[in-house]
């Protein structure tokens, strides 16, 4: 069973259209994150929540906006998209980061964005 | 200047040698540090975890940690060409909330020549 897992991995779309990507866990834990990796390979985050509460909300467009039904889902939905959106886009898991702790993340396959 | 710097390589070696990979960090709150290994078109996996100063073998791998010199380190013995990937260090805080963020190097692209 994959242990984080986000849909479509790949997604081609046009400058303008809005889309959305998904994201399950079963690993039971309560923290989930979005990560962007460019080009060059750097990661970065764009979000994190904590059954379903959002503690960290760097600074990314507001056409950015993610959602938290419940734990072991989190969703990621890009209105309006621009070329400069093109990246892969990483969902991830870690035990409850509320009070600190272990911190490593456990990452999906990721979603190739293109934007064209 | 990024909080964590890391050599982009490439590094080509040949199959066997002993590959040393650095990062090196700004923020002294870092007490978490992890490598990740991540192959060609897939996610990181974690490789390596680390609290504080010290290190720790996991079979072909030794990950070091010099707070005092903010600097960590990734030792592969015996270097496999499946071990081709690009390696990043990721760390973080880790007091709760916000801190427990990941911040990642850009990663070494490792080539292991059969």
């Amino acid at each position: 069973d994959t242990a984080v897992s986000q849909t479509p991995k790949y997604l081609v779309t046009q400058m303008g259209n809005d889309k959305s990507i998904k994201c399950e866990q079963n690993l039971g834990h309560d923290t989930m994150y979005w990560y962007k990796q460019d080009s060059k390979k750097f990661l970065k985050i764009m979000f994190s929540y904590n059954n379903k509460e959002l503690i960290i909300n760097e600074t990314v467009p507001n056409r950015f906006s993610p959602k938290s039904p419940d734990k072991a889902h989190l969703n990621l939905h890009i209105n309006s998209l621009e070329l400069g959106d093109s990246a892969v886009y990483f969902c991830a898991s870690s035990q409850d980061q509320r009070t600190g702790g272990r911190t490593e993340a456990f990452f999906g396959q990721g979603t190739r964005l293109t934007v064209v | 200047q990024k909080e964590v710097e890391q050599d982009p390589g490439p590094l080509s070696v040949p199959e066997g040698a002993i590959v040393s990979l650095n990062c090196t960090y700004s923020n002294s709150a870092f007490q978490y540090f992890m490598w990740y290994r991540q192959y060609s078109r897939k996610g990181p996996e974690l490789l390596m975890y680390t609290y504080s100063s010290g290190n720790k073998e996991d079979g072909r791998f030794t990950a070091q940690v010099d707070k005092s010199s903010k600097y960590i380190s990734l030792f592969i013995r015996d270097s496999q060409p499946s071990d081709s990937a690009t390696y990043l260090c990721a760390m973080s805080a880790g007091y709760g909330g916000a801190t427990n963020k990941l911040i990642f190097g850009t990663g070494t692209l490792l080539a292991v020549q059969p």
